[in-house]
């Protein structure tokens, strides 16, 4: 069974501009999370996708969005990039609630 | 913040020696998860306990669970080099109908050959 895949695997965009960062679950799985790993801050959540609805969100303002496609795939958006966005973002699909995180190898954002 | 504390931060040890991590968090769990990240990858799942489980095996891992003082321990029984990584714990809180877990600050493990 194909692992969760993340595209594009490296991104370097300016100030001001916008990036969307795609992910494939592993067939079957149907809820798909979003997290951003920075050095300062660590891991933290973004948001989670199940059947399309956005079930929840963290604490990230609204330049921060997502989506989540009818065949489980989904894709989140940074608009009006900032230098501070620069991190590795790192999507996870799971079966079911409660059970482990199936981790892609993420998408590594440079803002300059 | 809301993320669980991880010590040590960072653990240098010889290969054949263990190594054990400790996690501690702040709310009430489902289960408390724990990943391995290799350097820029994403993580890998390597064990899951359930709140009502105090103790849990898979091959060289143990892990303990401790809810009455919100705090688990990782075992790594006869460390490799291969098993240099960061190691994660991540809680997944009750009473919530999604999916989200809260993640740990780390502890990086270094074995020497």
């Amino acid at each position: 069974k194909a692992g969760v895949t993340q595209t594009p695997r490296y991104l370097i965009k300016t100030r001001g501009q916008q990036v969307t960062l795609s992910c494939s679950p592993i067939s079957g799985h149907r809820s798909v999370s979003w997290y951003q790993q920075t050095p300062g801050q660590g891991l933290q959540f973004l948001f989670e996708y199940f059947s399309e609805t956005q079930r929840n969100k963290g604490n990230f303002p609204g330049r921060f969005s997502g989506r989540q496609f009818s065949n489980s795939r989904s894709e989140m958006n940074v608009s009006t990039l900032e230098l501070g966005d620069s991190a590795l973002y790192l999507c996870a699909s799971s079966l079911s609630r409660g059970s482990p995180l199936h981790f892609g190898n993420g998408t590594r954002l440079t803002v300059t | 913040s809301q993320q669980g504390e991880e010590d040590p931060q960072a653990l240098s040890i010889q290969e054949g020696e263990n190594a054990t991590m400790n996690c501690s968090y702040k709310t009430s769990i489902n289960n408390l998860q724990w990943y391995r990240q290799n350097s820029g990858r994403g993580l890998v799942h390597l064990i899951l306990i359930r709140s009502n489980e105090r103790e849990k095996h898979s091959g060289r891992l143990r892990v303990t669970l401790d809810t009455s003082k919100k705090s688990s321990s990782l075992l790594i029984t006869a460390s490799r080099a291969a098993d240099t990584a960061s190691y994660f714990c991540a809680t997944d809180a009750q009473n919530t109908g999604f999916q989200k877990l809260v993640f740990g600050t780390g502890t990086r493990l270094l074995v020497s050959p």
